[in-house]
């Protein structure tokens, strides 16, 4: 079962905007991922929040963690048409080692 | 080059056909991954192996079968029995490290992309 929900499920912006996804989530988590994924490719890692912390930060991207609304959201600022992916939460409970990926959000920006 | 590889890129299944897709990764990872992704959805686990001769079903295993004979090697097979095969198909692998140091974490392969003849 996919236990993260992404909001919006598409988005649009202009490069040099701010894209805010968010992430909803449904039970404890020991953890939640952030991953990104061009078309057609493979799944990059981004960044790792854990359950005790509340923000994070690395380079262009801010991720924030509010453990009991369970929800995340990703921050990306000044955006470039690079960015222009499709972005999935993922919580890791601990059992069995295992991620539980939510929808994505489909991130466009355009020049 | 240290990294997960997937192949073919490409694989067509005829009907009543079993397929293996190949997973390898030289990170000497122990845990091993296989989700399927259909079109404008997330990733569902299909089966994962934390080690050499052990897996476990992931939520949707039925018609998938895999096999853990080496840490580097993780093929799925796509039986006949799979109803709706086609989709995208992602590997992935992850250390197990202790948890502080973000063994968590998965490394994804380019993926494999099924489709039905």
């Amino acid at each position: 079962s996919q236990q993260g929900e992404e909001d919006p499920q598409a988005l649009s912006i202009q490069e040099g905007e701010n894209a805010t996804m968010n992430c909803s989530y449904k039970t404890s988590i020991n953890n939640l991922q952030w991953y990104r994924q061009n078309s057609g490719r493979g799944l990059v890692h981004l960044i790792l929040i854990r359950s005790n912390e509340r923000e994070k930060h690395s380079g262009r991207l801010r991720v924030t963690l509010d453990t009991s609304k369970k929800s995340s959201s990703l921050l990306i600022t000044a955006s470039r048409a690079a960015d222009t992916a499709s972005y999935f939460c993922a919580v890791f409970t601990g059992g069995g080692n295992k991620l539980t990926f939510g929808t994505g959000t489909q991130l466009k920006v355009e020049l | 080059d240290g990294g997960i590889t997937q192949s073919p890129k490409y694989l067509f299944r005829k009907e009543g056909q079993n397929v293996t897709l190949s997973c390898e990764q030289n990170l000497n990872h122990d845990a091993m991954y296989w989700y399927r992704q259909d079109p404008g959805q997330g990733l569902r686990l299909i089966y994962y192996s934390q080690i050499v001769n052990d897996f476990q079903k992931g939520d949707i295993a039925e018609g998938y079968s895999v096999s853990r004979e080496k840490k580097e090697s993780f093929p799925l097979t796509v039986t006949s029995a799979q109803k709706n095969p086609t989709a995208f198909y992602l590997c992935a692998s992850s250390s197990l490290r202790p948890r502080d140091r973000g063994g968590e974490t998965q490394y994804f392969g380019p993926g494999t992309r099924l489709l039905v003849l």
